[in-house]
């Protein structure tokens, strides 16, 4: 069956170490997303991508980037991370301007 | 993208109807209403979309009043797994649209 994975599920990192967090989708999607969420906020996104070698900025962009070199991936890197940015990250890929599907998170702690 | 007003919390006797209300007073014409819930630690999961019309489908009914300015989420027979943080989202697909703003969501609890 087709789905979308995050990996690792758990990290836990040193501030200012550099950190990647995967999502990979298998239903051939051109849309896909990153959000963070935080108890207080919900979900904010942070970076989306429309189709191979597109992406743009969310609400939350900062200290966060991605990059989009096939259909399936968009890896989501912390070039140096924050105390700030522990959170559960969740990745979602979409057909259409309709449902977006989500991955099962994975829980960044930067201590 | 239109805002939209959520009661907190709700509570629901398993086995009946629970019917969760959102108010989207500055909806525009082109705007559509998404619901979304999201299971403790689980990521969000879809479970409708209208634009003027009642919809439904397997999971629940969406009921939007003529004006468009609110709507209700209608799960006909809650189970303990309905609980969960029910988003009531607003959100124009037209072409370049498809991101998704979620707000605080009503938290449902179902009630053995």
């Amino acid at each position: 069956d087709a789905e979308i994975t995050q990996s690792p599920r758990h990290k836990i990192t040193e501030t200012g170490r550099q950190v990647t967090l995967a999502c990979h989708q298998t239903w051939n999607h051109n849309n896909m997303f990153w959000y963070r969420q935080d108890l207080g906020h919900g979900l904010r996104l942070i970076h989306y991508s429309y189709g191979v070698h597109d992406t743009n900025k969310g609400e939350v962009s900062d200290g966060y980037s991605v990059s989009r070199s096939n259909t399936e991936d968009l890896p989501l890197t912390l070039e140096s991370a924050a105390s700030s940015q522990t959170s559960v990250y969740f990745c979602a890929s979409s057909r259409s301007s309709y449902e977006q599907y989500f991955g099962p998170g994975t829980r960044l702690t930067v201590t | 993208d239109a805002k939209t007003t959520q009661p907190t919390s709700m509570d629901c006797a398993e086995g009946r109807a629970a019917n969760l209300p959102c108010n989207h007073s500055t909806i525009s014409g082109n705007e559509y209403v998404y619901w979304y819930r999201q299971i403790h630690s689980q990521g969000p999961q879809y479970i409708i979309h209208g634009l003027k019309n009642n919809e439904t489908n397997e999971m629940a009914s969406l009921i939007i009043t003529e004006d468009r300015k609110s709507s209700t989420l209608i799960l006909p027979h809650a189970t303990l797994r309905d609980t969960a943080v029910y988003y009531c989202i607003v959100r124009d697909s037209g072409a370049g649209s498809y991101q998704l703003t979620f707000g605080k969501g009503t938290k449902l609890s179902v009630i053995p």
